[in-house]
């Protein structure tokens, strides 16, 4: 398809255990980036891909958080010994991101994370 | 910091009133803004944006905004709602090209028939 795809689209897993999200952006897309919706945080910014490299790690929330990005495309969100509080969705986006214009990002249907 | 701020967590209009939906952001330096849109079990749609230019910026579904610098706001308005438009309304912010986007905490909208 012609959007961002991310999966899977639910994951269930027990506290302690890692987790893998994978995020595929909009062919050509060079800048993509991690987001996080849970309930009483909104909506918050986790890290920003541009290609292979990561400028802005701000939002990551522990060491337990990392992603990778190989080719351009693909990004994997990665969450060791996950917690309860781990638990919400993971957007995916993705932009042209042409430098000195702005251009959207464009979301992904989203990773619901649930921590037992 | 800075920081986007959506006045009402929730706002309740009658199918056919105005909707008028709050965002003021906090900034030195002029910004990007959008609004999005998540129907329920949807992901993020892009309502509109604005970036340059003409400050009134029409997006998709009959939406609006107005980008007020002195103000520094970005409501959101329709003339006319419609059962459909009932959903969680985001506005967001960013401060260079390809940065990360800043959102609001988001305004459910109701529609009543």
């Amino acid at each position: 398809g012609a959007g961002v795809s991310q999966s899977p689209s639910n994951k269930v897993t027990e506290k302690g255990k890692d987790v893998e999200l994978r995020c595929d952006p909009i062919s050509g897309h060079t800048a993509l980036y991690w987001y996080r919706q849970s309930l009483g945080q909104g909506l918050e910014f986790l890290i920003y891909f541009q290609g292979n490299s990561a400028p802005d790690k701000s939002g990551l929330p522990s060491d337990r958080f990392s992603a990778e990005r190989t080719g351009g495309s693909v990004s994997t969100l990665t969450i060791q010994r996950t917690q309860q509080e781990d638990s919400a969705v993971y957007l995916c986006a993705s932009s042209s991101g042409t430098s000195g214009i702005i251009l959207a990002q464009y979301f992904g249907p989203g990773t619901r994370l649930t921590v037992l | 910091a800075q920081s986007v701020t959506q006045l009402g967590s929730h706002v309740s209009v009658s199918e056919g009133a105005l909707v008028l939906l709050r965002c003021n952001y906090s900034s030195s330096v002029p910004p990007y803004l959008f609004w999005y849109v998540q129907y329920p079990n949807q992901g993020l749609q892009l309502l509109l944006k604005y970036t340059t230019g003409a400050t009134l910026v029409k997006g998709i579904n009959g939406f609006e905004a107005e980008f007020k610098k002195s103000e520094t706001s970005f409501h959101l308005t329709k003339p006319s709602a419609h059962m459909s438009d009932a959903a969680e309304y985001f506005c967001a912010v960013s401060y260079s090209s390809a940065s990360k986007i800043i959102f609001g905490s988001g305004t459910r909208l109701s529609i009543r028939p």
